[in-house]
Parts: C-alpha cells; sequence; structure tokens
C-alpha cells in the first residue's frame, strides 16, 4: 500500500483561481515536503514542516502557502495560480535525523490555462 | 548554499553497454548523498544513500563513487537494460539543520538505444 499519496493527480485552474494540492502519508514521519520538478531544473523545493502546525519556506516559496494540520497531511495551497506555477509537483516524507531518506508521492500535474 | 551540477542531461546507450553519471556538488561538508531514479509518469525511488565515509557503494547493476577531495558522486551503470531506462537524479542533503533538505541536480534521462 501507498504510504504517500496525492490528489488530485492532475488538475487544470485557471489565471487567478485557487488551487489545493493535497498529500497523506501513512509513514508517521516527522517531516514533509512539497518539490516542484520542471524540465532542466530537476526538483526543487518550495515549503517543508517539521510536524503538525509547521511550515518553512524552501528555495522557492512565493505564490505558495503551505498547510501542516496533522501529522499525516501536508498541503500547497496556490491562493492566485499563475501560467508559471504549470508544472508537476511531488510531496514528500522523510525523518528528520541526518541522511534520513525522503519518500515521495506520484506527483500532481498542475496546469494553469 | 549547497549547489549540485549533474552531467549530462542526455545519455543513451546500447543494451549491455556502460554508462556513467556524474555530479559536483560545492559544500565540503555535505555527507550524505542519495541517487533516485523516476520512470515514466512515476515519483522518485531511493537508487541508494551513501555516506561520506563510504567510497564506494555497490548495487544490484551499478557502483556509486564518491570522490570527496574533487566533491563528485558518480553512477555507473553496468550493463545495461531496458529496465534500467528512467531520469536518475542526484541529491544533496543539508549538512547544517534537521531539515533533511535536499538538493538536486537537474536529472539525467537515460534510455537504450534501439
Amino acid at each position: 500500500e501507498a504510504a504517500v499519496t496525492q490528489s488530485p493527480r492532475n488538475k487544470v485552474a485557471v489565471t487567478g483561481g485557487k488551487v489545493t494540492l493535497s498529500c497523506n502519508q501513512t509513514n508517521n514521519h516527522n517531516n514533509m515536503y512539497w518539490y516542484r520538478q520542471d524540465t532542466g531544473h530537476g526538483l526543487r523545493l518550495i515549503h517543508y514542516s517539521y510536524g503538525a502546525g509547521s511550515t518553512e519556506k524552501g528555495d522557492i516559496p512565493d505564490g505558495y502557502k503551505a498547510s501542516r494540520p496533522s501529522q499525516e497531511n501536508f498541503s500547497l495551497i496556490l491562493e492566485l495560480a499563475t501560467p508559471s506555477q504549470t508544472s508537476v509537483y511531488f510531496c514528500a516524507s522523510g525523518e528528520p535525523g541526518g541522511g534520513a531518506e525522503q519518500f515521495f508521492g506520484p506527483g500532481t500535474r498542475l496546469t494553469v490555462l | 548554499g549547497e549547489q549540485v551540477e549533474q552531467r549530462p542531461p542526455h545519455l543513451s546507450v546500447r543494451e549491455g553497454d556502460s554508462a556513467v553519471i556524474i555530479c559536483t556538488y560545492t559544500d565540503p561538508n555535505s555527507y550524505y548523498f542519495f541517487w533516485y531514479k523516476q520512470e515514466p509518469g512515476a515519483g522518485l525511488q531511493l537508487l541508494m544513500k551513501v555516506f561520506s565515509s563510504t567510497e564506494i557503494n555497490e548495487g544490484q547493476g551499478f557502483t556509486v563513487l564518491l570522490n570527496k577531495k574533487d566533491k563528485q558522486l558518480s553512477l555507473n551503470l553496468t550493463a545495461a537494460h531496458p529496465g534500467d531506462s528512467a531520469v536518475y537524479f542526484c541529491a544533496v542533503s543539508d549538512p547544517g539543520t534537521g531539515s533533511n533538505r535536499l538538493t538536486f541536480g537537474k536529472g539525467t534521462k537515460f534510455s537504450l538505444i534501439p
């Protein structure tokens, strides 16, 4: 059974609309992460969390918010979606210890028209 | 902060041939390194985790070498087969915080020549 799941798997949004991407993990990991993947850029960290109630800015947080209401759930929120946010978004979970592996979800393909 | 350069961006070999993907990082204090494999339409799966104390790491069908002097990490695929076709990413773990933030290379798309 998949330990990190994402919903929706595909999303088409309009410019200026609000988009919420959801992630759920059953690994009981403290840390969770949101990345976006773009051709030529690899994966870039948007936001991450140390646990319920915690959100931290990653390397490219502008235009994104995050919410961690529980150990299991971590959401990425685009309040005013723009076409430049068209991308594939990955959620991951991991332990906080040094060198711990991150476990990735299957990704959400977001298209903003 | 840490920067990771990965090359080549594309790599095609014939079945049975070997191939090398190289990553160069900048922070000499980095201690943990990762190789991930991404198959089409899927998330990333861990291929191997490398500690700074170990220079040679062997997996099934591949070897990972760490050259700390030159700050290089390489993935050597031996005897490539169709199941190896994927995008490969190296990643370096942030040594300074408990966040375990990863800095990724841009990826190498690996495929077999028919």
